[in-house]
């Protein structure tokens, strides 16, 4: 069965940098079957795509956010990340990661975890 | 940036047939597959359509998905209480050059 956990810390203070962490089980992120992406979502509003990552290092980004963000991918630890600079309050969402089977939609989910931007 | 459009809302009695709409272009609908997704309340999105009227495996066929041009639909029939949440089109945008989601449509079961 395969899993995705998101961690990373829960707190980020306005214009540092954000970055979590997920960790897959029950498939690897090596698999050229795969995409790995993250996407999040703000309290009380619609889920918000925030970029993608193919094993070959292929990353392809939500434009409105493409200067300030990153995903990378860890092989050795079956680990795909997020990292998201200079942060402020409207970064504050539920984040989460998903396999993408490409055609086939993102068909498994992490559970998310809260990430709150205040000082 | 959400450039797909559904109503905010909609709602039907246990068993009735609810139907949700998802309003796009051409450079996202209309040249490329839909996707819906359930998020129950406090726990992650789950696919429910892929490929515009495909099911995953474990999705009741009560849930169907059709697309026309630049707009789709999702119908939910013999609707349940346990169908209650907020659904999510999504499509790739060829213009931006990546995935986007709707506005989200909360069902309610009355």
């Amino acid at each position: 069965q395969v899993q995705l956990q998101e961690s990373g810390p829960g707190l980020v203070k306005p214009s540092q940098t954000l970055s979590l962490t997920c960790t897959v089980s029950g498939d690897s992120v090596s698999s050229r079957s795969y995409y790995w992406s993250w996407i999040r979502q703000p309290a009380g509003e619609a889920l918000e795509w925030i970029g993608r990552i193919y094993i070959s290092g292929l990353t392809e980004y939500n434009s409105s956010l493409k200067t300030r963000v990153t995903i990378s991918i860890d092989t050795s630890k079956n680990q795909f990340s997020l990292r998201l600079n200079s942060v402020t309050a409207a970064d504050t969402a539920v984040y989460y990661c998903a396999r993408d089977f490409g055609l086939n939609g993102m068909d498994v989910w992490g559970q998310g975890t809260t990430v709150t931007v205040s000082s | 940036q959400s450039v797909l459009t559904q109503p905010p809302s909609a709602s039907g009695t246990p068993g009735q047939r609810v139907t949700i709409s998802c309003s796009g272009s051409s450079s996202n609908i209309g040249s490329n597959n839909l996707y819906w997704y359930q998020n129950l309340p406090g726990t992650a999105p789950k696919l429910l359509i892929y490929g515009n009227y495909q099911r995953p495996s474990g999705v009741p066929d009560r849930f169907s998905g059709s697309k026309s041009g630049t707009s789709a639909s999702l119908a939910i029939s013999g609707l349940q209480s346990e169908d209650e949440a907020d659904y999510y089109c999504a499509a790739w945008d060829d213009t931006l050059s990546g995935f986007v989601f709707g506005t989200g449509t909360k069902v309610t079961v009355l």
